[in-house]
């Protein structure tokens, strides 16, 4: 059975403080680490895949991390702000060709 | 400008009933999925077709039987409802079957089985 990991479950900061999360994955088999951001009511909306060992992706102020050979990546979100307030949630595609979802971060921003 | 749209929002029936939940997408992509978001809230791969052909199918009851008459739609038709089948059902389109690919996600369809 192959497992995916987030953690923190749920993370409440400030608004303007940094805050970052882990994904945990197999390190064998790996083709593709998605993450994806979903508004409460909405849909999970794409922000990031990363496929290659170190890579680095950046979009505004939320940036990721991938490491492959260890089976983790990290989503970093800079001076937070109510409105990244979401659930994060990284998916880990390997050569069992679907997605597998990890149970996500919740972030709350508050004000 | 609805991508991915899945209809009706919200479905509630009674147990042993046969429903469908429709799926649409207008972004040109090969590749469609069904997901179910269970009771912990992970969201489960039930189904993807690629070009209307089934591609994965994980383990789902056969009751559950997905329809794809164009590479836009995937619809999802459930026969003989159980108490099980309540929760909260996602349609996903991809460009293709790429692993580098990302999703485009429906709004949801809520199941309540009385």
């Amino acid at each position: 059975i192959l497992n995916v990991e987030q953690s923190p479950q749920s993370l409440h900061v400030q608004e303007g403080d940094s805050t970052n999360f882990t994904c945990s994955f197999p390190s064998s088999n790996f083709y593709a680490l998605h993450w994806y951001r979903w508004e409460t009511a909405k849909s999970p909306e794409a922000l990031f895949v990363m496929t290659l060992n170190g890579d680095e992706k950046k979009k505004g102020r939320i940036s990721a991390t991938l490491n492959t050979k260890e089976g983790y990546s990290y989503l970093y979100i800079k001076g937070s702000q109510p409105e990244d307030s979401a659930t994060y949630l990284c998916a880990f595609r390997g050569s069992q060709g679907n997605l597998i979802f990890g149970k996500g971060t919740k972030l709350s921003v508050k004000p | 400008d609805t991508a991915v749209s899945q209809t009706p929002k919200y479905l509630v029936t009674q147990m042993g009933n046969d429903k469908s939940i429709k799926c649409e997408q207008n972004l040109g992509h090969d590749t469609m999925y069904w997901y179910k978001q269970d009771s912990k809230k992970f969201l489960k791969i039930m189904f993807s077709y690629n070009n209307k052909e089934l591609i994965i199918n994980e383990t789902v009851p056969n009751r559950f039987s997905p329809k794809s008459p164009d590479k836009a739609h995937l619809n999802l038709h459930i026969n003989s409802l159980e108490l099980g089948d309540s929760a909260v059902y996602f349609c996903a389109s991809s460009q293709d079957l790429g692993a580098e690919q990302p999703q485009h996600f429906g709004d949801g369809t809520r199941l309540s089985i009385l």
